[in-house]
């Protein structure tokens, strides 16, 4: 089962940040934070992760909070293409094998 | 850029009949994944392999599917034979190899649809 909660739609308006909230109350000290989306008739799309610091990309920022238990995707000018569904997953570093997917977060940006 | 793979991008079949689905993934990449997507969930896997090899099919339904990477590099999947519920989307990822830290690049899929 997915360790990650999200709520299942968010609203933005075009050219405004987005910002996607993550609970991952028990995460492990050696798990990490990767944010996947997936685009309407598209395969998920890698997009960042983190340990503990925040970190930041050419698509997306990572806000993860002191204790770790929850983080926040920030896409900082939404445009239209961003609209996706959002999916946060916690993985050890280095495992091995397949991403466990939760429902994400469906987020539309509107004009 | 490189890209993964598959065909056909669209297939309907009458329950009962056999399905294959073909993964092409980057070149260079040791693993590779069929994940499972039913409407309005995430992907869940069906199989990985590492070059020709299964690591972990636990969740693949034996008595129908089966999967297949003979010299390490594309993948078959096939149904035998198909249900209606088996209506999803079927995606292959790959990666350099199993470790999370390299990033798994996901095809563009192939939606089936039994009737």
């Amino acid at each position: 089962d997915a360790k990650t909660t999200q709520p299942p739609s968010m609203d933005c308006a075009e050219g405004r940040a987005a910002n996607l909230p993550c609970n991952h109350s028990t995460i492990s000290g050696n798990e990490y934070v990767y944010w996947y989306r997936q685009i309407h008739s598209q395969g998920p799309q890698y997009i960042i992760h983190g340990l503990k610091n925040n970190e930041t990309n050419e698509m997306a920022s990572l806000i993860i909070t002191e204790d770790r238990k929850s983080s926040t995707l920030i896409l900082p000018h939404a445009t239209l293409r961003d609209t996706a569904v959002y999916y946060c997953i916690v993985r050890v570093y280095g495992s091995q094998g397949n991403l466990i997917f939760g429902k994400g977060t469906k987020l539309s940006v509107k004009p | 850029e490189a890209e993964v793979a598959q065909s056909p991008r669209y297939k309907i079949t009458e329950k009962s009949q056999a399905v294959a689905f073909w993964c092409d993934p980057i070149s260079g990449h040791a693993t590779l994944y069929w994940y499972r997507q039913i409407l309005g969930q995430g992907p869940e896997l069906l199989v990985q392999f590492q070059d020709e090899s299964v690591v972990d099919d636990s969740q693949l339904p034996k008595d129908r599917f089966s999967a297949e990477r003979l010299k390490g590099v594309d993948s078959t999947l096939k149904i035998q034979p198909a249900e209606l519920g088996d209506s999803a989307m079927y995606l292959c990822a790959s990666s350099l190899d199993s470790a999370s830290y390299n990033e798994q690049f996901f095809g563009p899929g192939t939606r089936l649809t039994v009737l």
